[in-house]
């Protein structure tokens, strides 16, 4: 099974900060990687598909890199419905794998 | 609008089985891989199971393989996840998901909780 570590598991920060989220894959996964929000309560969101597309909808603020076994999900300035928890999905290869996610927490 | 609404969840003794349920609108239902993901209460994200979009092929997590069985009807429009010999840590809220085309996730349900305790 690929792994995906995520880091880090959880983060402070401010309003107006820029965070970066980083998932490593065990293997290459090419750009089969997305990366989700989810607030409590609610199913996850997905915010960035193919490693680097943002979704139709979600703010320019958030944006994606990476490809083969490193990938980053960075916030350019951290809005107050942005403290909650973001995963990264591998789906190159089954069993689809997620990171073990970063809450994000604020300062 | 893509809907998906799961059902069929509750509380269920070690051992035991359940049907989960997932009704599907908003897209042409028979061209889409759909998926089961559950969540165990405070903790991450676990890909459970997978069908094609005409049921040909099923894929499972290991830790899942041999007790779940995902099934579709594509004329009701519903995916169905069957639970067997079902343990504590099987306890979780279950998403109904559906793949894109790319075989990521754009739209879940709500979920459906699943408790196994005597």
């Amino acid at each position: 099974d690929i792994q995906m570590t995520q880091s880090p598991s959880s983060l402070s920060a401010s309003i107006g900060d820029r965070v970066t989220i980083t998932c490593r894959a065990s293997q290459g996964i090419r750009n089969d990687l997305a990366w989700y929000q989810q607030r409590p309560g609610t199913a996850p969101k997905r915010l960035i598909y193919a490693a680097s597309t943002l979704q139709s909808g979600v703010p320019s603020r958030f944006s994606g890199g990476g490809s083969g076994t490193e990938f980053t999900l960075t916030i350019s300035s951290l809005q107050p419905e942005d403290f909650t928890t973001y995963y990264c999905l591998q789906h190159n290869r089954y069993p689809w794998t997620f990171g073990q996610g970063t809450r994000v927490d604020i300062k | 609008e893509v809907e998906l609404v799961e059902s069929g969840g509750g509380l269920v003794p070690p051992g035991g089985s359940l049907r989960l349920s997932c009704a599907a609108s908003g897209f042409t239902f028979s061209s889409f891989t759909m998926a089961w993901v559950r969540q165990t209460p405070g903790k991450g994200l676990e890909w459970v199971a997978a069908i094609t979009d005409r049921g040909r092929d099923t894929h499972y997590a290991d830790s899942v393989l041999g007790r779940f069985t995902i099934s579709r009807d594509n004329s009701k429009g519903t995916v169905y996840l069957r639970l067997n010999s079902l343990r504590a840590e099987d306890t979780a809220l279950y998403y109904c998901a559906k793949e894109t085309w790319i075989h990521d996730f754009d739209s879940w349900g709500q979920g459906a909780l699943v408790t196994v305790s005597s």
